[in-house]
Order: C-alpha cells, then structure tokens, then sequence
C-alpha cells in the first residue's frame, strides 16, 4: 500500500480564496483524522471519520472550515474564505481501529501559507 | 485543549548517550502512543502502551507508564544523529463509544554527531 497520500504538497494562496486539501486514506482503514500542526498551538486534532460519517468536529476552528468524506478512499478539508492565520501544515491519517489501540498512519501533510 | 504535555520541550544530547523524554496527560486513558517526526514529514508510529502495562520494550526504545501520576517517559538508548526528530505522545480519550487521539506538543531531539 503507497500509504495515507495527502495533496497538494504545498499550497500558496491569497487571503479570501478557497482552499481545498485531499487525503487518501490506507485501503481498509475506518477511521480517518485531520489535523493541524503549527509552533503556536501544536498537533490540534480538527475532525474524524468513522465509515465516512463526522463523528467528532468539535476541534473545527469555525465555520469557515468544513470537511466532507464522500467515500471510503476520499476525504477533503475545504477553508472557505481563508485567512493568513489558517497557515500551518494540515495532516491526514488513517487508522483500523483506534478504540483497540491500532496506531495512526500520517500522511506527509501539506503546507498551507495564506498570504 | 491538549491532553499531552511533552518535557522537556528541546533536548540536545551526544551521539551514544540516552534520551529520555516524559509525558503528562490528564484524563483517563486506554493506551498511550508515542510517535516521531523528522522535520517536514508526517508523523510515524513507534510503540504503543496500554493502560494496564507498566513498562514495553521495541529495540533501543522503553516506554513506561504510571497511570496513578498520569505520566510516561520514553527512553531512546545509545542515541544516534539518526534518532534526530520531534518527539510526541498521544492518548486516546473516548466517551460515549467514540476515539480520537490527543497528541501533546512534542519534544525536539538533537542528537550531535
């Protein structure tokens, strides 16, 4: 397996504009993760999916952020407007079962700068 | 908020000699989960330890946890350049049936040559 893909690599974009991230989650994997990382504040866990169905987005920072899993090898996080302070590397993972203790496996994130 | 807490947040050491970072949390716990990130990548998995286990070995590395004091530490053996990366514990927390891992804000190993 190529493992969890993630793109783009990076993202450049002005303030105000859409910004959609993409992740391919590992084939048979239920659970899958957005994350955040930057200095400030660290790994910040955004949302999860279990069988493509939300089941916690409490860390979504405000409605500006949405995600969506339309199926099971598809997952999109969508910034809409953005703003410079949603600069940070967004992460991907997926996971069999993270109740039974089965790790996390991390995409290589992409690099969002909001100028 | 985070539930991990990473200390020392930096640690510079010599090649051969032992690294030895510990991680505070603060609910209960099923597992704990430490992982590593060379800079710029993702992150990737490196031992996992349950609630009800005390100390686990992989290779060079030992992870132990108190449960009681809600900690653990994670010790890298003969340390080498390669071990040179963020460090970071994870801990599961559920309610009401659903998961989702915590990670804490890492520790950053130099390991000089």
């Amino acid at each position: 397996d190529a493992g969890v893909i993630q793109s783009p690599r990076h993202e450049v974009t002005e303030m105000g504009q859409e910004v959609t991230l993409r992740c391919k989650p590992i084939s048979g994997h239920d659970y899958l993760f957005w994350y955040r990382q930057t200095m400030m504040r660290g790994l910040e866990l955004l949302i999860y999916f279990n069988n493509n169905v939300p089941i916690d987005d409490s860390g979504m920072p405000e409605d500006r952020f949405s995600a969506k899993m339309p199926n099971a090898s598809f997952s999109t996080l969508k910034i809409q407007p953005s703003e410079p302070r949603d600069s940070a590397v967004y992460f991907c993972a997926s996971s069999l079962a993270p109740g039974i203790g089965e790790k996390l496996f991390f995409g290589s994130g992409t690099q969002l700068s909001v100028l | 908020s985070q539930q991990g807490e990473e200390d020392p947040q930096a640690l510079s050491i010599q090649e051969g000699e032992n690294a030895t970072m510990n991680c505070s949390y603060k609910t209960s716990i099923n597992n704990l989960q430490w992982y590593r990130q060379n800079s710029g990548r993702g992150l990737v998995h490196l031992i996992l330890i349950r609630s009800n286990e005390r100390e686990k070995h992989s290779g060079r590395l030992r992870v132990t946890l108190d449960t009681s004091k809600k900690s653990s530490s994670l010790l890298i053996t003969a340390s080498r350049a390669a071990d040179t990366a963020s460090y970071f514990c994870a801990t599961d927390r559920t309610r009401s049936g659903t998961y989702k891992y915590i990670f804490g804000t890492g520790t950053r190993l130099k390991v000089l040559a």
